[in-house]
């Protein structure tokens, strides 16, 4: 079965501190993919990022970057020298080969703090 | 500007009153979906669309009813709400599988 387990629900950092988000999948299909999504107080969803099972380079875009390994099943999120609008919940996704259904984690909820 | 649109934002209702919270995109996606995000349990999907007049359940499809009559709508129809059925709703749209997902802006309803 399907899983994403962000077992982190809330961090708190202080401005500039390096903090990664932890994201990690089961599935059963060898075709899939990985998203990192931002949901600021706001409440809307923002997409960082999506990757495919077959892709394990990992990204760096800007202060973010990705670590993908399949080997462990996660795709963690680090966000170097935090700022304070970074504060959100993170939500990391599966979708699988035969279906548009994202299957989300419970998200992570991010305050920095200036 | 390519969107995904949804009306109302927030809604406020009795038990038993049907409702419907509309969902409109202009970027001509094929699939589209609604998910409901509560406390603790992340994001879940309703209903899903990968075509017009094609829908399907996805993981919590009880109390709610969809259609596709048009590429761009896709209401979701709560015809006797219930209060477990106050969440945050958002609907979403994309090219295919695997492909990013594009959300609207989200629909807070709560149910008295």
């Amino acid at each position: 079965a399907q899983k994403v387990t962000q077992a982190q629900t809330e961090i708190s950092v202080v401005e500039k501190e390096d903090v990664t988000l932890d994201c990690v999948y089961e599935t059963r299909d060898t075709t899939y993919y990985l998203f990192w999504y931002k949901q600021p107080p706001s409440g809307e969803l923002v997409f960082l990022i999506r990757r495919n099972s077959f892709d394990e380079q990992n990204e760096i875009s800007g202060r973010y970057s990705w670590n993908f390994q399949k080997s462990t099943s996660s795709f963690n999120f680090t966000i170097t020298a935090s700022q304070v609008v970074d504060s959100a919940v993170y939500f990391c996704a599966l979708s699988e080969d035969d279906t548009d259904k994202l299957i989300f984690g419970t998200g992570t909820r991010l305050q920095v703090f200036p | 500007e390519a969107q995904v649109t949804q009306n109302p934002r927030y809604l406020i209702t009795v038990t038993g009153k049907k409702l419907t919270v509309t969902c409109s995109q202009n970027m001509n996606h094929e699939y589209m979906s609604w998910y409901r995000q509560d406390p603790g349990l992340g994001l879940r999907q309703i209903y899903y669309s990968m075509n017009v007049e094609v829908t399907d359940k996805g993981d919590v499809p009880e109390g709610y009813k969809v259609s596709r009559k048009e590429k761009r709508n896709f209401p979701l129809i709560l015809e006797s709400p219930s209060p477990n059925q106050t969440s945050l709703y958002f609907c979403a749209s994309t090219t295919g599988v695997g492909n990013e997902q594009f959300f609207g802006p989200g629909t807070r309803l709560t149910v008295l």
